[in-house]
């Protein structure tokens, strides 16, 4: 199976901030992951797929980029809305794997 | 509007069954892959299944081979988990979802204990 690395698992930061969020898949899985946003009792919600287009009626301000083995999600001035736990997924091979998520707090 | 509805959750001893359902409306059901994804209270998100648009191809997390059992029926826009043998680590929110993409359904929880 392959492994999704999520770093850091948490972490807490202002509004405005940059947020960076890494993945590290532990093989090569070319560009088929996906970002997905995760709020308290409620579904995922997708924001990235194929590494760093952008779904469909998500903020630009949300972006993912990486290929290979190496992945980023980038919020480049975090808001309020976007307090919540993120996870990468790879699509490349079966079992699908998640991230073991990365919290965003409010510092 | 796109949508999917799941239900079927439910308190079930070790051992028991349980099958879930989830509506699709809003959109060709027939033509997506669909999947099911769960996640235990204060866990992760741990993917379970897939089925392709046929129901001809179906995946699974070697956790649950052999005890679940995914189908769909495209007439009825509608997607199955049979869950059998449940173990008390299967108690999870279990999400569908089309293609792993958007929509979501909302979440039917399965609790196993006895």
């Amino acid at each position: 199976d392959i492994q999704m690395t999520q770093s850091p698992s948490s972490l807490s930061a202002s509004v405005g901030d940059r947020v960076i969020i890494n993945c590290r898949a532990s093989q090569g899985i070319r560009n088929d992951v996906g970002w997905y946003q995760q709020k308290p009792g409620k579904a995922p919600k997708r924001l990235i797929y194929a590494a760093s287009s952008l779904q469909s009626g998500v903020p630009s301000r949300f972006s993912g980029s990486g290929s290979g083995t190496e992945f980023t999600l980038t919020i480049s001035s975090l808001q309020p809305e976007d307090f919540a736990t993120y996870y990468c997924l790879q699509y490349n091979s079966y079992p699908r794997t998640f991230g073991q998520g990365t919290k965003v707090e409010i510092k | 509007e796109v949508q999917l509805v799941g239900s079927g959750g439910g308190l079930v001893q070790p051992g028991g069954s349980l099958r879930l359902s989830c509506g699709a409306s809003g959109f060709t059901f027939s033509s997506f892959w669909m999947d099911w994804v769960r996640q235990a209270p204060g866990k992760g998100l741990e993917w379970v299944a897939n089925i392709n648009q046929d129901g001809s191809e179906k995946y699974y997390v070697d956790s649950v081979k052999g005890r679940f059992t995914i189908s769909r029926d495209n007439a009825k826009n509608s997607l199955y988990l049979q869950m059998n043998s449940l173990r008390v680590e299967d108690s999870a929110v279990y999400y569908c979802s089309r293609e792993l993409g958007t929509p979501w359904g909302q979440g039917t929880m399965v609790t196993v204990s006895s």
